[in-house]
């Protein structure tokens, strides 16, 4: 079974401060990518990878931004948390149009983070 | 652009009741897939299926069944004899498949199925 991992369940962090999110694939995943989840907008897409040090923005990257070193790992970093970044954030990895894939995008279980 | 519309925002049944999950979305692609996700309390996204532009097929699996129109722009999900387990936030979603599989997110329907 594909596995995505997320850090933590829970964060509690304080404005200003800088917040490393991490999300682990281990099925060798090219593709990558961070959502944010609030009520009644559903999921908006922060940012993507599909490949290593490769990145692109997604519908709402302001106060993020994100790190590919390896494959399996994804990291979404906000510089300076604020109050309006207090959300659940998911992490997927998709693994591409390669034989055999089922094309849907593998989600983590999510880190609820408060800014306050 | 892509847009994807869950009009529904709360749903409530009691047991063994049929219920309907509108989705409506808008592309200029030819070529799309349309996707619905479960999110059960614990909060992890499950896939439930995927379905490209030009299998317009209904699909049944079990007590699950997805209806596509191209012509309308719909792409709906209807439970048979909800149980509580069904009990979730449903989401539809869009991609262009253009490669990255970057996905437009409805904004999701509650579903409440009371016993």
């Amino acid at each position: 079974d594909v596995k995505v991992t997320q850090s933590s369940r829970y964060l509690v962090k304080r404005t200003g401060e800088k917040v490393f999110l991490e999300c682990v694939q281990d099925m060798d995943h090219e593709n990558m990518f961070w959502y944010r989840q609030d009520p009644g907008l559903g999921l908006r897409l922060i940012y993507f990878s599909y490949d290593v040090k490769m990145k692109e923005k997604g519908d709402i990257p302001e106060g993020y931004s994100v790190s590919r070193e390896k494959k399996e790992r994804f990291s979404l970093i906000l510089e300076s948390a604020s109050t309006n970044q207090t959300s659940m954030y998911l992490c997927a990895s998709w693994p591409g149009t390669a034989m055999n894939s089922s094309y849907e995008q593998y989600f983590g279980p999510g880190t609820r983070l408060t800014v306050t | 652009a892509q847009k994807v519309t869950q009009a529904q925002t709360e749903i409530s049944v009691v047991e063994k009741e049929d219920v309907t999950l509108d989705c409506v979305y808008e592309t200029r692609d030819t070529t799309y897939y349309l996707f619905w996700y479960k999110q059960p309390p614990s909060g992890e996204l499950v896939f439930l299926i995927r379905r490209n532009s030009f299998d317009e097929q209904n699909e049944i699996s079990g007590r699950y069944s997805w209806n596509f129109q191209k012509s309308t722009s719909s792409f709906n999900f209807t439970i048979t004899a909800s149980q509580v387990v069904d009990s979730a936030v449903y989401f539809c979603a869009l991609s262009s498949g253009g490669g990255s599989e970057k996905l437009v997110f409805g904004k999701g329907t509650k579903l409440t199925v009371n016993p």
